[in-house]
């Protein structure tokens, strides 16, 4: 398995502008978290899905971000719009029962200009 | 709740030498798993080390082992021999048992580790 995929790696945008970001698990995993990385807040869980379904996104920051999985080898985070605040790293994970641990992607650099 | 702390923002080391990582946290469950990841410059996240709370045998993993205190509810990091390359971010994480409960993981604000040529 090529492991978690994100994409894209980096993505410079403008303020307003609608943002996606792209993850598909490791193939069998049924668990997928997205957390955002900053040098001032760390590493936030911003929303976790199991068996495709949304189970906390209590920390999804506002409204502007949103979340789906359509199925288990796809999710998406959208931003919309983007606020120069939102620049940082946004990682993807997944995980299964069996494994235990969560298998991170390569995250994806926003920078909001 | 639970909660991750990782008290040392900061920490070197020279090579060659040893040092320990420290993270408490706090939980209710009583069977759940503590891990450490390695952040590289390169940001992607690795795995180092895996305990699960119902073993009272310390994980060890080559160079780096942890002192587990399930008691105290703390997790630290050792490690040995430190090389150059475990210049990174660590971040201590907790997640509940995924046989029980869902299993979403926790991390520690991280700390810093630079290895001294």
């Amino acid at each position: 398995d090529a492991g978690v995929i994100q994409s894209p790696r980096h993505e410079v945008t403008e303020m307003g502008q609608e943002v996606t970001l792209r993850c598909k698990p490791i193939s069998g995993h049924n668990s997928l978290f997205w957390y955002r990385q900053t040098m001032m807040r760390g590493l936030e869980l911003l929303i976790y899905f199991n068996n495709n379904v949304p189970i906390d996104d209590s920390g999804m920051p506002e409204d502007r971000f949103s979340a789906k999985m359509p199925n288990a080898s796809f999710s998406t985070l959208k931003i919309q719009p983007s606020e120069p605040r939102d620049s940082a790293v946004y990682f993807c994970a997944s995980s299964s029962a069996l494994n235990t641990e969560a298998f991170f992607g390569q995250g994806t650099r926003l920078t909001v200009v | 709740a639970q909660t991750v702390t990782q008290s040392q923002p900061e920490m070197s080391v020279q090579e060659a030498e040893t040092v320990t990582l420290s993270c408490t946290y706090d939980t209710s469950e009583s069977n759940y798993y503590l891990f450490w990841y390695k952040q590289p410059p390169s940001r992607q996240m690795i795995l180092v080390i895996r305990q699960e709370a119902y073993k009272q045998q310390n994980a060890t993993e080559n160079r780096f082992s942890v002192n587990f205190q399930k008691a105290a509810k703390s997790f630290s990091l050792k490690i040995s021999d430190s090389q150059l390359g475990d210049t990174a971010m660590y971040f201590c994480a907790f997640m509940k048992d995924p046989k029980t409960s869902y299993d979403k993981v926790i991390f520690g604000p991280g700390t810093s580790l630079s290895v001294i040529p």
